[in-house]
This record gives structure tokens, C-alpha cells and sequence, in this order.
């Protein structure tokens, strides 16, 4: 089944505590995106990738890194956490970047951080 | 700068139509997306313009007019499963932008 899964589905943790989110895709897309969703502010990108060893920031990059080392996993890291990252996160991949296919989104990670 | 606007809230009766508006202003323009996101959910995909004028699909029909950086969703015959977040994402560039969402009420 094609799909973008997403690991842990829900943490909680401490600030200033390292912890990184899994997003894996078996379609072979080439572009990989992460987003948090907040009320009131809808889905904001944090980092993209068009391809393996290509990232970029998008709107709001402060506070994560990520990596692109094989085409299917785009993990999302925190180096240290702080309370307002609190937010619901989500892994997005398609084919080619920005385009006419759609993007298909993995089922979210809820984050709170204390 | 990149702004897509939504209405917040709307609410409907079952059974009726409603149209979702979104006006953008974006540096790239690729296309325009909707997604429909019940609560805590993943966004899934539910329509794609890219030149102007209406697509339908089913009971979901979107519309574009890219010289007034304005599209909008058509929900006809509503059922209760409707209710949801209604998001227009614009592609562009190298990114996607999303807007801030619409939640939609469907009353019986």
C-alpha cells in the first residue's frame, strides 16, 4: 500500500530533551515536506526536500534540522526542544516538487513538549 | 510576501450546498489544491487547478481564476461526514503555502 508513515504517533517530552520524528515513504517521491499545524494558523512548512541531499527552510525552519540521506526517510529533528513546538506535525511527500500531483500526507505526530 | 485567506468558520444544513472561498496572493503559481482534514487527521486531497475555470468531481467542484488570485470550493448535497476543515493550498516555486483552514458545520 503506498504511504507516508510517520513514528511516534504522539510524545510528550521535556524541554532541551533531543528527539527526532520519523517520516518514511515507499512511493518513491522525490520531494519530502515537513509541516506543523496550529490553531488559527493552518499548516506551516518548516523544511523540503526536491531530492536526496537537497534541503531547504521554508516558513518557519527555527528550532529543526532535518536530513535527506536516502530517498524514503526525511527524519525531522529537535535539538532541543522548547514549549512552543508544541504542535501537530506532518510528513508530506509527492512525485516532483510543487507540480501537479498532490501531496499525500502521513497520519501526524501530536508533540508536547513541557 | 505569500497570504492565502479563508473564511474560518462556515455552517450549512445537510443536504444543501455551500461554496468555501479562498483568495491568494503568491510569488510562484503551479496550481491550486483543496484538502478536506476531519479533526486530528491527516489533510487528504480533493481537487487540483491549475488553468481557469470549474473542475467537478462528484459532489466537490473547485473553480479558479488566477488574475484575481481567487478559487473556491462547492460542496453540493451535503452529508454529515462533510463537516471538517476545508484547506486551499497554492503550489509555487518550490514550496507549498497553505491557508489558515475553513471549518465547516454540517447541521442536520
Amino acid at each position: 500500500e503506498a504511504q507516508v508513515t510517520q513514528n511516534p504517533r504522539y510524545l510528550i517530552t521535556v524541554t532541551g530533551k533531543k528527539l527526532t520524528v520519523t517520516c518514511s515513504q515507499n512511493m518513491n517521491h522525490e520531494y519530502m515536506s515537513w509541516y506543523r499545524q496550529d490553531p488559527g494558523l493552518g499548516l506551516r512548512q518548516i523544511y523540503y526536500s526536491m531530492n536526496v541531499e537537497v534541503t531547504d527552510k521554508g516558513d518557519v525552519p527555527e528550532g529543526y534540522k532535518v536530513s535527506r540521506k536516502e530517498k524514503r526517510n526525511f527524519p525531522l529533528i529537535l535539538e532541543s526542544p522548547s514549549p512552543n513546538q508544541t504542535s501537530l506535525y506532518f510528513c508530506a511527500s509527492t512525485t516532483s516538487g510543487p507540480s501537479a500531483d498532490t501531496q499525500y500526507f502521513g497520519p501526524g505526530t501530536r508533540l508536547t513538549v513541557l | 510576501g505569500q497570504n492565502i485567506d479563508q473564511p474560518t468558520e462556515m455552517t450549512a444544513t445537510e443536504g444543501a450546498i455551500v461554496q468555501i472561498n479562498c483568495t491568494y496572493q503568491t510569488s510562484g503559481f503551479n496550481g491550486l489544491f483543496w484538502y478536506q482534514q476531519h479533526a486530528g487527521e491527516a489533510p487528504t486531497f480533493l481537487s487540483y487547478n491549475v488553468l481557469d475555470g470549474l473542475e467537478e468531481k462528484g459532489r466537490f467542484s473547485s473553480f479558479l481564476s488566477r488574475s484575481k488570485g481567487y478559487s473556491y470550493l462547492l460542496l453540493k448535497e451535503l452529508q454529515m461526514k462533510d463537516s471538517a476543515s476545508y484547506l486551499c493550498a497554492v503550489s509555487g516555486g518550490q514550496n507549498f503555502v497553505f491557508g489558515p483552514g475553513t471549518r465547516l458545520s454540517v447541521l442536520p
